[in-house]
């Protein structure tokens, strides 16, 4: 597997919730924490969650992640027009002794 | 404030080489793990090298082992990668990311990247 299965895109509405999966495999999921980078157009990545459900400091708390065997997602609650970004999630793989990141989830606010 | 700051990025034919370094500030950058990230014209990001702080462990992506070196200088405080025969698709942003010092593998701290384009 040379990358976690992301939705292409989301589109929603101000207010909406939005949820993003991001799916893998033993190898990477299934053994290690799952982040995920925000990516503004535009601009370099940042950080956004970290250890599965961790938010860094100044991240709002409508930004939540999960993870369940070898799947995660990012939760968007009350979304705004400043979320409209690239979501991506990532994790390490022991099998390839590297980083695996999903595709990318372009996220539209309507 | 802790910064990352790349360079080196220019236009290089197929075949040629180039080192990218990155300035750390902010931090104690000898005690932590750092990583080399790109991303090709619109598209998704990719991993492509780690070392350790002790530069003891380093792992490569596949698509640039045997091309790339990553090394780093804790007088300098600065990481580096030297690409060598370079292909049309190491065509990318190259970002320097921090390593999070944690039990588990997170990157935390992203550079703002610096462009490389091979092309004829």
């Amino acid at each position: 597997q040379s990358v976690l299965t992301q939705p292409p895109s989301a589109s929603h509405t101000p207010g909406q919730r939005v949820t993003i999966s991001c799916s893998g495999s033993s190898s990477n999921i299934g053994r290690n924490v799952v982040n995920w980078y925000q990516q503004l157009p535009g601009t370099a990545p940042t950080l956004l969650i970290y250890k599965n459900d961790q938010r860094p400091s100044g991240v709002p708390d409508r930004f939540s992640g999960s993870k369940s065997g070898t799947s995660a997602s990012l939760a968007i609650s009350g979304l705004q027009s400043e979320d409209e970004a690239d979501y991506f999630c990532a994790a390490w793989d022991d099998s390839l002794d590297g980083y695996l990141f999903g595709i990318g989830t372009k996220v539209t606010v309507l | 404030e802790v910064q990352l700051v790349e360079s080196g990025g220019a236009v290089v034919q197929p075949g040629g080489s180039l080192r990218l370094s990155c300035a750390a500030s902010g931090f104690s950058f000898s005690s932590y793990e750092m990583n080399w990230v790109r991303q090709a014209p619109g598209k998704g990001l990719e991993w492509v090298s780690y070392i350790s702080s002790s530069r003891r462990t380093i792992h490569y992506a596949d698509s640039v082992k045997g091309r790339f070196t990553i090394s780093r200088d804790h007088v300098k405080n600065s990481l580096y990668l030297h690409m060598d025969s370079l292909r049309v698709e190491d065509t990318a942003i190259y970002y320097c990311v921090r390593e999070m010092q944690s039990s588990s593998p997170v990157m935390d701290v992203w550079g703002k990247g610096t462009s490389v384009t091979v092309s004829s």
